[in-house]
């Protein structure tokens, strides 16, 4: 079974500042996917990242990068010129895909807070 | 284009009750997934549904069921409901297809249903 660990409960960081948040796996696959959703106090999970295992290079979305480490088994997300927006809880995922997918194997979460 | 939409968005029932929750996906997606969060945690798998067939289930007791319509909406239905039962249930859906080769891997949630058992 896979396992998804996110070892920041809470993180906090200045407005324009730049901050990363961790996550490791365990997984005995080889083919997979990574995320990273975001939730805001509205619960509407959003989809920040998506990394395929089987990439070597870094996803990038705007001010979001991957740091993807698959021998590490690690994958943290760095937020740059962080905006208050970006307030929320973050949740790093695997996924181990397949016609009509599989589910989502979520990590306990990160509380980010961005400060004025 | 309408999300994923859930309801009710708000639910209170008393212990031994039965629930049932409902999720209509994104036009054209034939996968739906329910998750529940407890307060304080990442989403726990529950079911996954795909052309209405169950390809998934989650370490959740008998108490919980599912289905998807042939319009690939779908219920999660909870008996006997327990006070730790109280959790937000999200919806997901996704396309659930190969497409030239390439998983399409989004799923696309909905705002969930909170669910408080008293």
């Amino acid at each position: 079974a896979q396992t998804v660990t996110q070892s920041q409960p809470e993180m906090s960081v200045q407005e324009a500042e730049t901050v990363t948040l961790s996550c490791t796996y365990d997984t005995s696959e080889n083919n997979y996917y990574l995320f990273w959703y975001k939730q805001p106090p509205s619960r509407q999970m959003i989809l920040v990242i998506r990394q395929e295992a089987y990439k070597q290079q870094n996803a990038t979305e705007n001010r979001f990068s991957v740091n993807f480490q698959k021998a590490a088994k690690s994958f943290s997300l760095k937020i740059s010129d962080s905006q208050l927006g970006d307030t929320a809880m973050y949740f790093c995922a695997f996924m181990k895909p397949r016609s009509g997918n599989t589910p989502l194997v979520f990590g306990k979460g990160t509380r980010l807070s961005v400060i004025a | 284009d309408a999300g994923v939409t859930q309801s009710p968005t708000h639910l209170i029932k008393t212990r031994g009750q039965h629930v049932t929750l409902r999720c209509s996906p994104i036009s054209g997606h034939k996968s739906v997934s329910w998750y529940q969060q407890v307060l304080g945690q990442g989403p726990q798998f529950i079911f996954q549904y795909y052309e209405k067939e169950e390809r998934g289930r989650g370490n959740f007791p008998d108490r919980f069921s599912a289905r998807q319509f042939p319009n690939y909406s779908s219920e999660l239905n909870v008996n006997a409901l327990l006070l730790g039962d109280s959790a937000l249930y999200l919806c997901a859906s996704s396309f659930g297809v190969m497409v030239l080769g390439y998983m399409n891997t989004e799923a696309f949630f909905g705002q969930g249903t909170r669910l408080t058992v008293v």
